[in-house]
């Protein structure tokens, strides 16, 4: 069964590096999301992206994190400043279309540890 | 998107019906129920979705009742790999138009814990 992918499974970084986590979406996936959950809450939405362009996002998606798909395949979040309280697990997810039979597909995520 | 109350945590033996409460006394008409679940430590993974009609799939079945403010999925013959959050989740579904306000909104869920 087809699924998202998401390297790296874990990524220990210092505060204020930059980190790009990747994601590769199920292939005839045209909607794109990224998720966060940090340790003991609720998931998160952050944003979705579709047709080369942001179509939505949080108040938790500010000025340090952007998206991009730059080749077709993979879709990636950058965070520019890393803040401690960016930790949390990331998951990307994807999905074929919208409407009454959308379902989204998950990644295992990212574990970003900011230190 | 409406609000969905939902148990904090349930047990359930295995080889026996799980039966998930949810309720969403506010829904409106447009907005259809979804379930997803989380194993611990993986991303979410969808289960199934209804608007008013009861539906079943490979996973499990899902019971809206007549006057839509609540639903119960059921798993009809849990297994210890059942262990994990449930999610119930109302929203709008605005079409195919790849606008925006779109996403699922995630609240607490129940753990769901399948005991030998």
């Amino acid at each position: 069964e087809p699924e998202v992918t998401q390297t790296p499974s874990h990524q220990v970084t210092q505060m204020g590096q930059e980190v790009i986590l990747r994601c590769v979406p199920i292939s005839n996936h045209l909607y794109f999301y990224w998720y966060r959950q940090i340790l003991g809450q609720k998931v998160e939405f952050l944003v979705s992206f579709y047709n080369n362009e942001i179509s939505e996002k949080s108040e938790i998606f500010d000025d340090q994190f952007s998206v991009e798909r730059p080749d077709g395949s993979n879709f990636t979040l950058k965070i520019r400043s890393t803040k401690l309280e960016d930790s949390a697990m990331y998951f990307c997810a994807s999905s074929h279309r919208r409407g009454t039979n959308e379902k989204l597909f998950f990644g295992s995520g990212t574990q970003l540890s900011v230190l | 998107d409406a609000k969905t109350t939902q148990p904090p945590s349930m047990d359930c033996a295995e080889g026996r019906a799980a039966n998930l409460p949810c309720n969403h006394s506010t829904i409106s008409g447009n907005e259809y129920v979804y379930w997803y679940r989380q194993i611990h430590s993986q991303g979410p993974q969808y289960i199934i979705h209804g608007l008013k009609n009861n539906e079943t799939n490979e996973m499990a079945s899902l019971i809206i009742t007549e006057d839509r403010k609540s639903s119960t999925l059921i798993l009809p013959h849990a297994t210890l790999r059942d262990t994990a959050v449930y999610y119930c989740i109302v929203r709008v579904l605005d079409g195919d138009s790849g606008g925006s306000n779109y996403k699922l909104t995630f609240g607490k869920g129940t753990l769901l814990t399948v005991n030998p």
